[in-house]
């Protein structure tokens, strides 16, 4: 079963604009990560915020996590067409079924079109 | 370092024959995995593994075997392969258990189950 579910499904944006991503959850976390897709390719991580933080940056790329609502999202600035990609949060429960293992929601499909 | 290295990329099966998805990694991680990507289902942990002679069931493990002799290598084998485990599989491995370690991954290998 899934634990992180992303909001868009699929979201289309000019280059220079912003685009956010959201990310829902279930139970309790340990962290949450973000990872990028570029189509055909593996899963490259982006950035992680721990249960006890509310924010975080990475360059183009912000983070903010709310555990009160079990929700995050993902900001990113002034976009490119190389950002093109899917965007997936992975959430870690204190206590899951399988441990601690990352578990991967559904994914966000964002283009940009130069 | 090539990172985590997986082969075959593509692989055409027919119902019944039985293939080994091979896996390598040369970070010295400890934890390794895999998983199958299906279109609107993102991730699903098949095993996993964080040792050598260390294995356990994720969320999707039947169909599937997995064996760990070296720190190196985390092999994937389909025992009777059905069209149902058509899909995208990647192997991924993290210096930590996935607690709080981004995963790395490898570039996939995209089955297909005639």
């Amino acid at each position: 079963s899934q634990q992180g579910e992303e909001d868009p499904q699929a979201l289309s944006i000019q280059e220079g604009e912003n685009a956010t991503m959201n990310c829902s959850y279930k139970t309790s976390i340990n962290n949450l990560q973000w990872y990028r897709q570029n189509s055909g390719r593996g899963l490259v991580h982006l950035i992680l915020i721990r249960s006890n933080e509310r924010e975080k940056h990475s360059g183009r790329l912000r983070v903010t996590l709310d555990t009160s609502k079990k929700s995050s999202s993902l900001l990113i600035t002034a976009s490119r067409a190389a950002d093109t990609a899917s965007y997936f949060c992975a959430t870690v429960p204190p206590l899951g079924e399988y441990g601690n293992k990352l578990v991967f929601g559904a994914g966000t499909i964002l283009r940009v079109k130069s | 370092n090539a990172g985590v290295t997986q082969t075959p990329k593509f692989q055409v099966l027919k119902t019944g024959q039985s293939m080994t998805l091979q896996c390598a990694q040369d970070m010295n991680h400890e934890y390794m995995s895999w998983y199958r990507q299906d279109p609107g289902m993102g991730l699903r942990l098949i095993h996993y593994s964080v040792g050598a002679g260390i294995t356990d069931q994720g969320e999707v493990p039947n169909g599937y075997n997995v064996s760990r002799s070296t720190t190196e290598d985390f092999p994937l084998r389909l025992l009777s392969a059905a069209p149902s485990q058509t899909s995208v599989y990647f192997c991924a491995s993290s210096l930590l258990q996935g607690n709080t370690g981004e995963l790395f991954f490898g570039e996939g290998s995209r089955l297909t189950v005639l």
